[in-house]
């Protein structure tokens, strides 16, 4: 079946430290992968997305690469801000015409000054 | 702003009631997909319409039930409401049904059972 696990929170980091935060995926097919967002006392916010293997999605400083070989697509940004602290959701959507979404179980990110 | 409305925001109501959620989509979203996260189970899939027909059906309780109507709104119907029903409930809409397409969410009802 189809399967979303990151890495688990929470993740604690200085402001301007490198976070990474991994995401590992099982699908049959060719599933599109994305990252959501979800700030406190708000719904879930598209972050970026890769549809095929190799793509590198990109939004606010945060990238991610598809990477079929690894079935990855770990979530990473150069330096984090206080403004960052939130829950990060990886998921995939698989390649069948069903359309929807299947989540990992969210990593909490928290930055401090 | 994802362009997708709930309402309401909070509810709360007691053991045994009856609720219903509604929830708009981005226009031009053709697909509806509701969700339920709570802190325990994370975020789960419960049903998805397209264009009004059932399209896919997820871990939804039979005391749950949604419809999508021709103006494309969509209602999930919760009844004889446990305390375990407790949780944050979101809609989202897509443009698609094709995989590129993301989800565009709504920031999610509330609902409290006491």
């Amino acid at each position: 079946g189809n399967s979303v696990t990151q890495m688990e929170g929470p993740v604690t980091l200085s402001e301007e430290a490198f976070l990474t935060i991994n995401c590992t995926y099982t699908a049959t097919g060719y599933p599109s992968l994305f990252w959501y967002v979800q700030y406190p006392g708000e719904g879930l916010q598209l972050l970026l997305k890769a549809t095929k293997a190799d793509d590198k999605g990109s939004n606010k400083g945060f990238e991610a690469t598809y990477r079929k070989e690894t079935t990855s697509f770990h979530l990473e940004k150069g330096s984090v801000q206080v403004s960052d602290s939130a829950v990060y959701f990886c998921a995939l959507r698989p390649s069948s015409n069903t359309g929807k979404l299947i989540f990992g179980q969210g990593t909490t990110l928290q930055v401090k000054p | 702003d994802s362009g997708v409305t709930q309402t309401p925001k909070h509810l709360i109501t007691a053991t045994g009631q009856r609720v219903t959620l509604r929830c708009s989509p981005r226009s031009g979203d053709l697909s509806v997909y509701w969700y339920q996260q709570s802190l325990d189970q994370g975020l789960q899939f419960l049903i998805q319409y397209y264009n009004g027909e059932e399209r896919a059906k997820g871990n939804i309780l039979e005391r749950f039930s949604a419809q999508q109507f021709p103006d494309l709104h969509s209602e999930l119907n919760l009844s004889s409401l446990e305390l375990g029903d407790s949780a944050l409930y979101f809609c989202a809409s897509s443009e698609e049904l094709g995989k590129e397409s993301p989800l565009h969410f709504g920031n999610g009802t509330r609902l409290t059972v006491t």
